[in-house]
């Protein structure tokens, strides 16, 4: 597609379990961020990828969280032993440069709810 | 640090109003840029504008204007003759040399009554 492409659109698990969800970036995007927003608020950055390393991880909540990208182009964010505090919206965004200038596409995101 | 600060939290007109969403910003980049995004009811962040902190020109797109002034460090975005189809949350946001990712504000949520 021409778009971010996240999976999946929603997700429920319970508290304790571990979720991962998928960033299918624009293809020949370089940069690639995680943000997490939660309702009502705005996106709040998480992690950021330029090819497959991760340059900016200073946004993860606790180590619980965990993100990759291990060929440069999709990513997976990973959260362990989920809490009801990591219930949110997690957005993808990828642009095409590392230049600070280059705007951020996003996907549609992920919502989790943590039961 | 940066912070974007968008005080009005819900906005609500009537179709063919004016509305100016005001955007405030603080960094100590001296270079930075400046963006705006539109989420719409089904979630999806779409990209408006972005303004490089070296250029205060003024913007104007169809009914979307965009107000730069650094004296103030404001970043204002009006809509003119606004329209139903404008109803949707609108985020402010910065990035930097000194920080790559970006800054959301708040976001204020439009309403356009018909």
């Amino acid at each position: 597609g021409a778009g971010v492409s996240q999976s999946p659109r929603y997700k429920v698990a319970k508290r304790g379990q571990d979720v991962a969800l998928r960033c299918d970036p624009i293809s020949g995007h370089v940069s690639l961020f995680w943000y997490q927003q939660a309702l009502g608020q705005g996106p709040e950055f998480l992690t950021y990828f330029q090819n497959e390393a991760q340059l900016d991880k200073s946004g993860l909540p606790s180590d619980r969280f965990f993100a990759e990208r291990p060929e440069g182009s999709v990513s997976t964010l990973k959260i362990q032993r989920t809490q009801q505090e990591d219930s949110a919206v997690y957005l993808c965004a990828s642009s095409l440069h590392m230049d600070s200038r280059q705007p951020q596409h996003f996907g549609d995101g992920t919502r989790l709810s943590i039961l | 640090a940066q912070k974007v600060t968008q005080a009005q939290t819900e906005i609500s007109v009537v179709e063919k109003e004016d509305v100016t969403l005001d955007c405030v910003y603080e960094t100590r980049d001296t270079t930075y840029y400046l963006f705006w995004y539109k989420q719409p009811p089904s979630g999806e962040l779409v990209f408006l504008i972005r303004r490089n902190s070296f250029d205060e020109q003024n913007e104007i797109s169809g009914r979307y204007s965009w107000n730069f002034q650094k004296s103030t460090s404001s970043f204002n975005f009006t809509i003119t003759a606004s329209q139903v189809v404008d109803s949707a949350v609108y985020f402010c946001a910065l990035s930097g040399t000194g920080r790559r990712a970006l800054t959301f504000g708040s976001g204020t949520r439009l309403q356009v009554q018909p």
